[in-house]
């Protein structure tokens, strides 16, 4: 089973400042990945940054990077140099890597705002 | 390439009806699943379809089904709809399975009320 944990319900960050967002998880599998997905008020989920757990390298994507701390189960995401495009409502997830049904365990999101 | 899209967009029912939402999945996508997301909750997941085979469902009563179809596309349904099923429904494709990793790719959501 797994769980994911989002403690900050909403943050706020001024325009060209750097924001972390938190998140722990629980999980019972072996290998999994964790995932930063945002969901803008239009809706669409959109994958912004992925890291597969047996990779000690923290996954970064342009702005975007990750702390994870496998031992801790913490999984933070740090935006930098924040966009007003990047308000929206940001989920932490998890998944099983390999064999089947892998679906995604997300945690209950952190609205983010961008302040001009 | 075109991406996931679901129809319809919004629907409202009432208690007791069905409903039927649907989704066509990614160009090249054999695998769909289904989320729910309540209002200020994140997305949970419903169950997966793979090759027309469910595989894997979440903690969802009987009354929420599923059908993939042979070009990939899918159905959820939802028989005897309660006030709580009021949500946004959410569809995502991927490559499907053989690999360590698929990336799930979500549609627009539908906006379910029930009243």
């Amino acid at each position: 089973a797994q769980t994911v944990t989002q403690s900050q319900p909403e943050m706020s960050v001024q325009e060209a400042e750097t924001v972390t967002l938190s998140c722990t998880y629980d999980t019972s599998e072996s290998d999994y990945y964790l995932f930063w997905y945002k969901q803008p008020p239009s809706r669409q989920m959109i994958l912004v940054i992925r890291q597969e757990a047996y990779k000690q390298q923290n996954a970064t994507e342009n702005r975007f990077s990750v702390n994870f701390q496998k031992a801790a189960k913490s999984f933070s995401l740090k935006i930098s140099d924040s966009q007003l495009g990047d308000a929206a409502m940001y989920f932490c997830a998890s998944s099983r890597a390999g064999g089947s049904n892998y679906k995604l365990t997300f945690g209950k999101g952190t609205l983010l705002t961008v302040n001009p | 390439e075109t991406g996931v899209t679901q129809s319809p967009t919004h629907l409202i029912k009432t208690r007791g009806q069905q409903v039927t939402l649907r989704c066509s999945s990614q160009s090249g996508h054999n695998t769909v699943s289904w989320y729910q997301q309540a209002l200020g909750q994140g997305p949970q997941f419903i169950f997966q379809y793979y090759r027309e085979e469910e595989n894997g469902r979440g903690n969802f009563p009987p009354r929420f089904s599923g059908l993939q179809f042979p070009n990939y596309s899918s159905e959820l349904n939802v028989n005897a709809l309660e006030l709580d099923d009021s949500a946004l429904y959410l569809c995502a494709s991927s490559l499907g399975q053989g690999s360590s990793y698929n990336e799930q790719f979500f549609g627009p959501g539908t906006r379910l009320t029930v009243l």
